[in-house]
């Protein structure tokens, strides 16, 4: 099957520590996307990549990296430097992300709870 | 800057009663709008999207959504509400400026009761 897979399904942090949250895609698409959700906030782009080797910042990438060496795979890191980091995390991706309209696809999400 | 305003953090209907979700959007450019559905825990899946054409959208479900560009709304209908469309809804919204990030609204939270 096609589709998107995020892990852990939850991932501890504790204070000083970065924490790595795994996005792999087998739908061969170009782009790729993080999003941040917080109840009440709805989501939130924290970075994107439209294309293997580079990747764009969002609205809120303080405290966040990323990288993407392979097309399949867009690995977040949280930093010690994001101060708040409990949030559900979504990552996503489409086909080509230069082109208006298209359907992003959405993983099942990394719920991060700080220690 | 785009932007979306859902109208409601919640929305209690009865089971078998027309569903609305309202979505309102702000963009310079002629948008692309989007309604995704989440359940408990679980990611996003697209319910319907409108890019051009035909200002009515049908999705799956049986949602649909109407593209008004003098109300500038994309609001979410279902005749008959059932139990298991309780969840939460987003609208969002693509900028035609070249690349295909999403702007969200901060949903709207869909209760049924029977």
């Amino acid at each position: 099957d096609g589709g998107i897979t995020q892990s852990p399904k939850y991932l501890f942090r504790k204070e000083g520590q970065n924490v790595t949250l795994s996005c792999e895609q087998n739908l061969n698409h170009d782009a790729m996307y993080w999003y941040r959700q917080d109840p009440g906030q709805g989501l939130r782009l924290i970075y994107y990549s439209q294309i293997v080797n580079d990747f764009q910042k969002g609205d809120i990438a303080e405290g966040y990296s990323v990288s993407r060496e392979k097309k399949e795979s867009f690995p977040l890191t949280v930093t010690s430097a994001q101060k708040n980091p409990t949030a559900f995390y979504l990552c996503a991706s489409s086909a080509q992300g230069a082109l208006p309209g298209e359907t992003q696809y959405f993983g099942p999400g990394t719920r991060l709870l700080v220690l | 800057a785009q932007s979306v305003t859902q109208l409601g953090s919640h929305v209690s209907v009865s089971e078998g009663a027309l569903v609305l979700l309202r979505c309102n959007y702000s963009s310079s450019v002629p948008p692309y709008l989007f309604w995704y559905v989440q359940y408990p825990n679980q990611g996003l899946q697209l319910l319907l999207k409108y890019t051009t054409g035909a200002t009515l959208v049908k999705g799956i479900n049986g949602f649909e959504a109407e593209f008004k560009k003098s109300e500038t709304s994309f609001h979410l209908t279902k005749p008959s509400a059932h139990m298991s469309d309780a969840a939460e809804y987003f609208c969002a919204v693509i900028s035609n400026s070249g690349y295909s990030t999403l702007t969200f609204g901060k949903g709207t939270m869909l209760l049924v009761s029977p």
